[in-house]
């Protein structure tokens, strides 16, 4: 079983829609959560780290469940900029205190005009 | 503030032969960590460097090797080069402390032919 699940969509929306993607996770060890962006071959960038009380920033929300282990992400009003890959990250404790990413395999969303 | 900084940022290759591609972690880090990403897929860990010692590896193969030096930057070492090892080689850096947020460099796209 993967560390992280994520439904890898695609998602094909018109600007103005509001999208969510979730993501589970099997760690129940794990620490922290992010959301990373990633465009066509380029590097992850990091979109927003995710908190128990839920955080927003701009059209962005993200909320993260402890106790079902479910993390998720909300775009509102999405831009056509939005079309990228959204991958779900946890940082998880393994054979080190140091942690380590773990990712899920991306969801593609693509914004249409 | 410079952030992730990976180089080259492209690389030819023939099979059999043995590349090094190079990291500077952002600064105030001082753990950096090796991605493989193939195209299509989410990044697999290969492994993570925190007080020049190899402190977490992922299932790659002894073929791969690194190192870190004392101003935290970092190396990547494939020998023997298949050509399934074709990908982008992402470079992370974080601070030590479990949870941290990490962040990419650009990105090193090797073709080995």
């Amino acid at each position: 079983r993967k560390e992280v699940e994520q439904d890898p969509g695609p998602f094909n929306v018109p600007e103005g829609a509001t999208v969510a993607f979730n993501c589970t996770y099997s760690n129940s060890a794990s620490q922290s959560f992010f959301w990373y962006r990633q465009d066509c071959r380029k590097e992850p960038k990091l979109l927003m780290s995710v908190y128990s009380s839920g955080n927003e920033d701009g059209r962005f929300t993200a909320q993260l469940n402890r106790a079902s282990q479910y993390i998720s992400l909300l775009i509102r009003d999405s831009k056509l900029s939005d079309s990228a890959t959204y991958l779900c990250v946890v940082n998880a404790p393994r054979s080190s205190t140091l942690g380590r990413l773990y990712f899920g395999r991306g969801t593609q969303l693509t914004v249409w005009p | 503030d410079a952030g992730v900084t990976q180089s080259p940022t492209h690389l030819i290759k023939t099979r059999g032969q043995q590349v090094t591609l190079r990291c500077s972690p952002k600064s105030g880090h001082d753990t950096v960590s090796w991605y493989q990403q193939a195209l299509g897929q989410e990044p697999q860990f290969i492994f993570q460097y925190y007080e020049e010692e190899e402190r977490q590896r992922g299932n790659f193969p002894d073929r791969f090797s690194g190192h870190q030096f004392p101003n935290y930057s970092s190396e990547l070492n494939v020998n023997a080069l298949l050509l399934g090892d074709s990908a982008l080689y992402l470079c992370a850096s974080s601070l030590a402390g479990g949870g941290a947020e990490a962040f990419f460099g650009q990105g090193t796209r090797l073709t080995v032919v």
